[in-house]
């Protein structure tokens, strides 16, 4: 089993949509959770951090189920410039190395 | 504040050939990551530095190395080129006495192995 796997999408929206993809992960030690954004040929900037059961920045809210170990990402009121691939990423190794997942691809569209 | 910093932006080599790529973390960052990312893929940890030396491993095979300098940055060295290391390949630096692994990135260096 992969360490972190994601809904590859892509998932095509139209602008004011709500989308929401998960992310599940095989290291049930892992205290802390990440989302990343990557833009087409860009590097990943961080995004939100979780460190509990969940976490609201405007209108990205992530959250957390560590019984299904499981994360996932809502975006609400979509805008064009939400279009990017969002990473989730958990550490692991005694929190030194970050893993990611393959990333879910999202589009939005006027 | 200058974020991460890497140099080169692009890289062309040949197979068997070896390159070295650099990297400047954030200011007051002391720890730095690398990592491969292949198209279509998410970044790959290849290794970890801090206080100048090598505190975790992905598994990446030998030809990959690195170093840290006293002033935190960083060099990948990657002998013996293979087709399959082209690749945009990724520095992140954080501080060690941080939250757990906010890890930021720098722009990357885009190798192409011919």
């Amino acid at each position: 089993r992969k360490e972190v796997e994601q809904d590859p999408g892509p998932f095509n929206v139209p602008e004011g949509a709500t989308v929401a993809f998960n992310c599940t992960y095989s290291n049930s030690a892992s205290q802390s959770f990440f989302w990343y954004r990557q833009d087409c040929r860009k590097e990943p900037k961080l995004l939100m951090s979780v460190y509990s059961s969940g976490n609201e920045d405007g209108r990205f809210t992530a959250q957390l189920n560590r019984a299904s170990q499981y994360i996932s990402l809502l975006i609400r009121d979509s805008k064009l410039s939400d279009s990017a691939t969002y990473l989730c990423v958990v550490p692991s190794g005694n929190d030194y190395k970050l893993s990611f997942g393959a990333g879910t691809t999202v589009t939005v569209r006027a | 504040d200058a974020g991460v910093t890497q140099s080169p932006t692009h890289l062309i080599k040949t197979r068997g050939q070896q390159v070295t790529l650099r990297c400047s973390p954030k200011s007051g960052h002391d720890t730095v990551s690398w990592y491969q990312q292949a198209l279509g893929q998410g970044p790959q940890f290849i290794f970890q530095y801090y206080e100048e030396e090598e505190r975790q491993r992905g598994n990446f095979p030998d030809r990959f190395s690195g170093h840290q300098f006293p002033n935190y940055s960083s060099e990948l060295n990657v002998n013996a080129l293979l087709l399959g290391d082209s690749a945009l390949y990724l520095c992140a630096s954080s501080f060690l006495s941080g939250r757990a692994n906010e890890q930021f990135f720098g722009p990357g260096t885009r190798l192409t192995v011919l």
